[in-house]
């Protein structure tokens, strides 16, 4: 069975530029995260969907970032206008039996320039 | 929603031996967890401890809860050099938030 799949894997961009984010979790996993882990941190929750309804998003900057998740299955984070501090991994996971434990894809590594 | 608070930052062993890290934080919890990350990719869960369990065994991986002490630690035993990776601890899970520590970095030396 595939994992959580993400793509791009890199991306480099110079600030102010669009930037989009693809994940698709795992078959048959209800909810779906998106964390940004900067260097040397550990990751820090954007949203949280359950379905196709954002469940948590108290953490996404909606000035710039947006997510969707249209038929409850994968998801799209974008960024607009990219800023320099940005620059950091975006994961995405989905969640198993329960919901306790978490799949997590490779992530997308940004640059913004 | 709380974030442990992983101890050492840093651990550099050499292959062998045994590996411990801490995780503390400050109220009380349902569950607490261990993931794993190698350099360049994602996390992989480890081992989920309940607030009423005191110790659970995964292969070379043992992981302790002491709520009275507020703390968690990670035992990785015989370590290899496959297990340099950092190691974080999360506190949640279920309809609870899922928050991640700084993690602790490992590296052990063949």
């Amino acid at each position: 069975e595939a994992g959580v799949v993400q793509s791009p894997r890199y991306k480099i961009i110079e600030k102010k530029q669009p930037v989009a984010f693809w994940c698709n979790p795992i078959s048959g996993h209800n909810t779906l995260y998106w964390y940004r882990q900067n260097l040397g941190q550990g990751p820090e929750l954007l949203i949280r969907y359950e379905n196709e309804e954002a469940v948590d998003d108290s953490q996404l900057p909606k000035d710039r970032f947006s997510a969707e998740r249209l038929k409850g299955v994968d998801s799209t984070l974008k960024i607009q206008p990219a800023e320099l501090g940005d620059s950091a991994v975006y994961l995405c996971a989905s969640g198993g039996a329960r919901n306790e434990k978490l799949f997590f894809g490779s992530g997308t590594q940004l640059s913004v320039l | 929603s709380q974030q442990g608070e992983e101890d050492p930052q840093a651990l550099s062993i050499q292959e062998g031996e045994n590996a411990t890290m801490n995780c503390s934080y400050k109220t009380s919890i349902n569950n607490l967890q261990w993931y794993r990350q190698n350099s360049g990719r994602g996390l992989v869960h480890l081992i989920l401890i309940r607030s009423n369990e005191r110790e659970k065994h995964s292969g070379r991986l043992r992981v302790t809860l002491d709520t009275s002490k507020k703390s968690s630690s990670l035992l990785i035993t015989a370590s290899r050099a496959a297990d340099t990776a950092s190691y974080f601890c999360a506190i949640g899970g279920g309809s609870e938030k899922l928050v991640f520590g700084k993690g602790t970095k490992l590296t052990v030396n063949p």
